[in-house]
């Protein structure tokens, strides 16, 4: 089966740097994603990853490891505003998103 | 620049009942899809279309029906609503099946 994990929640406090992990497990491999989604609103596209690497945009990065199914989303500076659930999603076979659960991250002062 | 927009933001549904939700989108993108979000699981496709006259099935087709008629509108049905289909439903499209997919703002139905 095609299987997506990212811890459920994590904390860190404002300013600092926070690292959230994503394993998969897939029917192929079209690419990786990462979304913001702030709680009663709808996702937001972060990042994407394909090949494997650090892409970086602004504070936030992401990381892709495809020999191990691995990926992380790293946050640089947190702010009050990064509190939210990021999911990681990855692109099958068919072109189709399988999504984790999500991670909530809980930023504090 | 509206992007995708759903109506309604939220419902209450008698079991049984049939509904619409509806989802247009003005980015002239080819692929649509409609996901359900649950608590403590991850986003689950439901249908989806990659262009208009096309639609395939998700992972969670069952009890649910859609349309694309033209490139802007995806519309969801279901036939008659059971309570496990209480659930927030998102629309989404991208211009191609492999790039970025843009949400819009979901709706909240509650079936009883």
């Amino acid at each position: 089966g095609q299987n997506i994990d990212q811890p459920t929640e994590m904390t860190a406090t404002e300013g600092a740097i926070v690292q959230i992990n994503c394993t998969y497990q897939t029917s192929g491999f079209n690419g990786l994603f990462w979304y913001q989604q702030h709680a009663g609103e709808a996702p937001t596209f972060l990042s994407y990853n394909v090949l494997d690497g650090l892409e970086e945009k602004g504070r936030f990065s992401s990381f892709l490891s495809r020999s191990k199914g691995y990926s992380y989303l790293l946050l640089k500076e947190l702010q009050m505003k990064d509190s939210a659930s990021y999911l990681c999603a990855v692109m099958d076979s068919n072109y189709q998103l399988i999504w984790g659960a999500g991670t909530k991250l809980i930023i504090k002062p | 620049t509206a992007g995708i927009t759903q109506a309604p933001t939220s419902q209450i549904l008698a079991a049984g009942r049939s509904m619409t939700l509806r989802c247009t989108q003005d980015m002239r993108h080819n692929a649509m899809y409609w996901y359900r979000q649950d608590l403590g699981l991850g986003l689950r496709l439901i249908h989806y279309s990659n262009t208009a006259g096309t639609t395939g099935k998700g992972e969670v087709p069952d009890g649910y029906s859609v349309s694309r008629a033209n490139t802007d509108d995806f519309p969801l049905t279901l036939a008659s609503a059971v309570p496990s289909q209480t659930s927030v439903y998102f629309c989404a499209s991208s211009d191609s099946t492999e790039n970025e997919q843009f949400f819009g703002p979901g709706t909240r139905l509650t079936v009883l």
